[in-house]
């Protein structure tokens, strides 16, 4: 089975405070790209990062961060001092070795001032 | 350079009758991928078409089609439209040859009535 669970549906928070977005995917292909988009009330899909199964490497862009694990198939999206501008709908999604990608439920992140 | 551009914006049907969905790739990209999004839902891989070919299928019924032209816009057709066909469109590009990330349009919402 291919699949991305995102159990977390709202998330409210504070201006300023750190948010942690998880993710957790299923794949039997030992080759794969895992995403993290963006979509705010205007409905597209905005692309935050792309990550191949075989770099491990955690990546930090401003005040963005994730945290790939192999071991626990989850690839973890953090906000750092989150502002009212970060409030959007967050999916994460899976490209196994087909054209398609599997988008997780979404998680929606409201950030309050 | 514009990015993938969809039309029309929101479009409101019946039951039974047929919809056309248009989308234009980002400029340089081949390959065009149609998603469906359900309220609340994350997006939902209906078909991919490059060279003017439907390259792969979702789990979605033949009422289900698209076409490509030569110059790589993409439309999505559906037939016998049903209450639950209501949703947000999405039409993504890609470049075939390097595996890159997915451009999303705003998408089409339509309202089966």
């Amino acid at each position: 089975a291919q699949k991305v669970t995102q159990a977390q549906t709202e998330i409210s928070v504070v201006e300023k405070e750190d948010v942690t977005l998880d993710c957790v995917y299923e794949t039997r292909d030992t080759t794969y790209y895992l995403f993290w988009y963006k979509q705010p009330p205007s409905g597209e899909l905005v692309f935050l990062i792309r990550r191949n199964s075989f770099d491990e490497q955690n990546e930090i862009s401003g005040r963005y961060s994730w945290n790939f694990q192999k071991s626990t198939s989850s690839f973890n999206f953090t906000i750092t001092a989150s502002q009212v501008v970060d409030s959007a709908v967050y999916f994460c999604a899976l490209k196994p070795n087909t054209d398609k990608l599997i988008f997780g439920t979404g998680t929606r992140l409201q950030v309050f001032p | 350079d514009a990015g993938v551009t969809q039309s029309p914006t929101h479009l409101i049907k019946t039951r039974g009758q047929q919809v056309t969905l248009r989308c234009s790739p980002k400029s340089g990209h081949d390959t065009v991928s149609w998603y469906q999004q359900a309220l609340g839902q994350g997006p939902q891989f209906i078909f991919q078409y490059y060279e003017e070919e439907e390259r792969q299928r979702g789990n979605f019924p033949d009422r289900f089609s698209g076409h490509q032209f030569p110059n790589y816009s993409s439309e999505l057709n559906v037939n016998a439209l049903l209450l639950g066909d209501s949703a947000l469109y999405l039409c993504a590009s890609s470049l075939k040859s390097t595996n890159e990330k997915l451009f999303f349009g705003s998408g089409t919402q339509l309202s089966v009535l």
